[in-house]
């Protein structure tokens, strides 16, 4: 089963907005990283939070990570149309070895 | 190289065949990683070796899968009799620290008729 959830499945959005993505997983984890991913195929990292931290930016990229409702949100501002992708989380839990991806949110930014 | 390598990027074969992916990592990542993604599905973890152990092989689906990595870097995922659930993008990637910052190559789209 999947560790991290994320939500909601599908944004779309205009050029500008911000964009919202939350994820949710069920078990403690030692990090929580975001990846990208374009047109089906290999996976790009994006930030790594770890789980004594609360917020991490970089650039346009905010990531919050709450351990008490075991959940984090990534945060784009000023999204652009080449923003439009696949964003999946993914976490590493401290009883497992395994790192465990998400369903994803796919994000379209329009122009 | 620059970056995880997959070969090759398309494979078609017949049911019952066997087909062999290869990956080569990143030079000097000791942690290599092996996922499957269906269409418009998540990733599902299927192996990941450090150097050339593989301490869990527990999310290989049949075993009709298996991989080993040679000499701390390239890698072979090897599917035995292929069925058509099988058909999927082959993903791996490599890391310089376990779990941490994965570099992904661009896949191996395998089609099982």
């Amino acid at each position: 089963s999947q560790q991290g959830e994320e939500d909601p499945q599908a944004l779309s959005i205009q050029e500008g907005e911000n964009a919202t993505m939350n994820c949710s997983y069920k078990t403690s984890i030692n990090n929580l990283q975001w990846y990208r991913q374009n047109s089906g195929r290999g996976l790009v990292h994006l930030i790594l939070i770890r789980s004594n931290e609360r917020e991490k930016h970089s650039g346009r990229l905010r990531v919050t990570l709450d351990t008490s409702k075991k959940s984090s949100s990534l945060l784009i501002t000023a999204s652009r149309a080449a923003d439009t992708a696949s964003y999946f989380c993914a976490t590493e839990e401290t009883s497992g070895s395994r790192l465990t991806f998400g369903e994803g949110t796919q994000l379209t930014v329009n122009p | 190289g620059a970056g995880v390598s997959q070969s090759p990027s398309n494979k078609v074969t017949e049911k019952g065949k066997d087909v062999e992916l290869r990956c080569d990592p990143i030079s000097g990542h000791t942690a290599l990683y092996w996922y499957r993604q269906s269409l418009g599905q998540g990733l599902e973890f299927l192996i990941y070796f450090q150097g050339n152990s593989a301490p869990d092989k527990s999310g290989l689906p049949s075993d009709r899968f298996s991989a080993e990595r040679t000499g701390g870097s390239v890698s072979t995922l090897t599917i035995q009799r292929t069925q058509q659930e099988d058909s999927a993008v082959y993903l791996c990637a490599s890391s310089l620290v376990f779990n941490e910052k994965l570099f992904f190559g661009s896949g191996t789209q395998l089609s099982v008729l």
